[in-house]
């Protein structure tokens, strides 16, 4: 089955620099990578997605670039802001036979932005 | 302002007494998902729905836990009898989803549940 692994399990930059975040993943049929957000005492959020057919894509300060030979997927938040800290989670979902697999996560990456 | 409401937010019980959690799922959504969290695991897929049907529970302790759908706006998570190692964060999410489409996850607040 799908193995998804995140790196670094927790990271801190100063406030303005840029926070890269990274994961891998085993199933070559997967084609849906999304990235989640929790904040203390909530459930996770997605932030942003992208599916195989595309290498990258923006949201303003946050982007997801996706590698798929190296199977490899990284969020990438620039100018990161206090309300960036947050734990987050990356994500994998495969398609076999006509059927979207479940989400399959990573274990998540504990960001602080300090001021 | 449409979003998955979970019940109680907390729960303190001491092992061996029975545990529900409750999960109201965004109206019109299809797939309905129960997570479990601890620092150790992450997030864990114990079972899900869809058109209140069970699809998967291969995550789930069989023996202690069961899952159940009475109707498309609850979703129930029991576990009995519960053991301190049950200790973590159940979260309930909900999706539009299809057998070949996937798409976004909106999660509850979740259930922080101690086993003493």
């Amino acid at each position: 089955g799908e193995n998804v692994e995140q790196h670094p399990s927790t990271l801190s930059v100063q406030e303005g620099d840029s926070a890269v975040i990274k994961c891998t993943y085993s199933d070559s049929a997967s084609n849906y990578f999304p990235w989640y957000k929790q904040e203390l005492g909530k459930g996770p959020q997605l932030i942003i997605d992208i599916r195989s057919n595309v290498g990258e894509k923006k949201d303003q300060r946050i982007a997801v670039t996706l590698n798929k030979t190296a199977k490899h997927f990284s969020l990438h938040i620039t100018e990161t802001q206090p309300e960036d800290s947050a734990v987050y989670f990356c994500a994998a979902s495969a398609y076999y036979g006509g059927s979207q697999g479940n989400l399959i996560f990573g274990k998540g990456t504990k960001l602080s932005v300090k001021p | 302002d449409a979003r998955v409401t979970q019940t109680p937010r907390h729960k303190v019980t001491e092992m061996g007494q029975e545990v529900t959690m409750r999960c109201q799922p965004i109206l019109g959504h299809n797939t309905v998902f129960w997570y479990r969290q601890t620092m150790m695991q992450g997030l864990e897929l114990l079972a899900y729905f869809r058109n209140r049907a069970p699809l998967d529970d291969s995550g789930m302790p069989k023996d202690r836990f069961s899952a159940e759908m009475p109707d498309a706006t609850l979703a129930t998570l029991k576990i009995q009898p519960s053991e301190p190692r049950d200790s973590a964060v159940y979260f309930c999410a909900s999706g539009l989803l299809g057998r070949a489409r996937t798409g976004e996850l909106f999660f509850g607040e979740g259930s922080r549940l101690t086993v003493l």
